[in-house]
């Protein structure tokens, strides 16, 4: 079994629809992000989750909202989407203790979602 | 804020060429450097990480080495194959920062053909 999930996989919307994307994982991490993806572009941070009671915008929050509801889950809403939010969407999670260079982040499959 | 860069962009090749992907990256205090290849439409899968001290890695027919003085990485891959087509992001995970987010480049978008 996959370390990440994501679900769904792939969502079709409408503008002005609200939209929970979903993130689990069986690491034990307790650092986890999110992050989208737009054609030609890099990963872009949109929140990030350092434990259940530590939650922090990155650097496109806006649009967006977060939910840590365990350690093992982090989702994602769009509370009234809009074309522009079209992208693929990743969920991480990092074994980060700021002891170790060799500590990284693990990645979900992503989450493709179209806006109309 | 540190910042990633990819070049070539695209690169398109025969098959069985010896290829180099190149990165670079604004503020040499980093983690590491990893290399993570994407297939379309589909998640991340992490090729090789190189830790801040060291120099180089190796998995197969794929090589990373890292300058982290002049900010740089290479990764070099040795008689491609169709099946090597993706894209290849380079990211970095800066050091003196407990965000632990990693800073990703624009990709190189690799098509080998027969």
């Amino acid at each position: 079994d996959a370390d990440v999930t994501q679900t769904p996989r792939n969502r079709i919307t409408k503008t002005g629809k609200r939209i929970m994307l979903e993130c689990s994982q069986t690491k034990g991490h307790d650092r986890m992000y999110w992050y989208r993806q737009d054609p030609g572009l890099g990963l872009r941070l949109i929140y990030y989750s350092f434990d259940v009671k530590d939650i922090n915008k990155g650097e496109i929050s806006d649009g967006y909202s977060v939910s840590r509801q365990a350690q093992a889950k982090f989702s994602l809403s769009l509370e009234s989407a809009i074309p522009n939010q079209t992208a693929l969407y990743f969920c991480a999670t990092s074994d980060f203790s700021g002891t170790g260079p060799g500590e990284t982040q693990y990645f979900g499959p992503g989450t493709r979602l179209l806006v109309l | 804020k540190q910042e990633v860069t990819q070049i070539p962009a695209a690169l398109s090749v025969p098959e069985g060429e010896n290829l180099v992907l190149n990165c670079s990256f604004t503020d040499s205090a980093i983690y590491n450097l990893q290399w993570f290849r994407q297939d379309p439409g589909k998640g991340l899968t992490s090729l090789l990480l190189i830790q801040s001290s060291q120099r180089e890695q190796t998995s197969g027919r794929l090589n990373a080495s890292l300058d982290k003085s002049s900010g740089r990485s290479t990764l070099y891959i040795a008689a491609s194959q169709p099946g090597d087509s993706a894209t290849y992001l380079c990211a970095v995970r800066p050091a003196g920062s407990t965000l632990g987010r990693l800073y990703f480049g624009r990709g190189t978008q690799l098509t080998v053909w027969p």
